[in-house]
């Protein structure tokens, strides 16, 4: 049973457009929800995060969209540079207590053409 | 500070040996987590960590197992390696119970089993 979904599985963008990656989610015990950007033979790095008390948040050009009541979420990358091309996973977990490990997506492969 | 670190980066194995695989996180934090990753599964949870207790554990068989040491760094073993085993583990450290926390990765082991 896949606890979240992500689409698309890859996605290609322009230099300077906006990149959107969705995720779905199942278990509304979730509380707390980060997107990683993976580039070729590195660990996952932390981008941003959101918990389910604000539908938005903004970090530069990053920015997550969280809708509670369709138990979605989503990145979106304005203004796309090539520098971003990268693989992106969406994740969740629950606050606190014995089980809090994270739960991925299967992750999308974003290029973004000069 | 430093990141999570992550020795060795690389490891070649035949089937049926054991391998050991360490992870310290970054100065301060208390919990370590340990993921799998691999092309067709992605990234799953192997076990968390903290205090030197496992505090939860994903669903692997018994052959991976782990374990951590009073100064929070930590080691995962893997016994009877098969095939299948070869992947990418990466550990990822939080302040506390990664539970709804924020979790850094280091840049992983490369185990590839022959």
């Amino acid at each position: 049973q896949q606890q979240v979904k992500q689409s698309p599985q890859s996605l290609i963008v322009q230099k300077g457009g906006i990149s959107i990656i969705n995720c779905a989610y199942e278990n509304t015990a979730f509380d707390y929800f980060p997107w990683y950007q993976q580039f070729p033979g590195k660990g996952p790095a932390l981008l941003i995060a959101i918990r389910p008390d604000v539908s938005e948040k903004k970090e530069g050009r990053f920015t997550i969209s969280f809708n509670k009541s369709a138990k979605q979420f989503s990145l979106h990358i304005m203004d796309s540079q090539p520098g971003d091309s990268a693989t992106y996973f969406c994740a969740a977990s629950k606050n606190g207590g014995s089980q809090g490990n994270l739960i991925f997506g299967k992750g999308t492969k974003l290029s973004v053409k000069p | 500070k430093a990141g999570v670190t992550q020795t060795p980066r690389y490891l070649i194995k035949t089937r049926g040996q054991q391998v050991t695989l360490s992870c310290s996180p970054i100065s301060g934090h208390r919990s370590v987590s340990w993921y799998q990753q691999t092309p067709g599964q992605g990234l799953q949870f192997l076990f968390e960590y903290f205090s030197e207790t496992q505090r939860n554990k994903g669903n692997f068989p018994g052959r991976f197992s782990g374990r951590q040491f009073s100064n929070s760094r930590s080691e995962m073993n893997v016994s009877t390696l098969e095939l299948g085993d070869s992947a990418l583990y990466l550990c990822a450290s939080s302040l506390t119970l990664a539970g709804g926390n924020e979790q850094f990765f280091g840049p992983g082991t490369r185990l590839t089993v022959l």
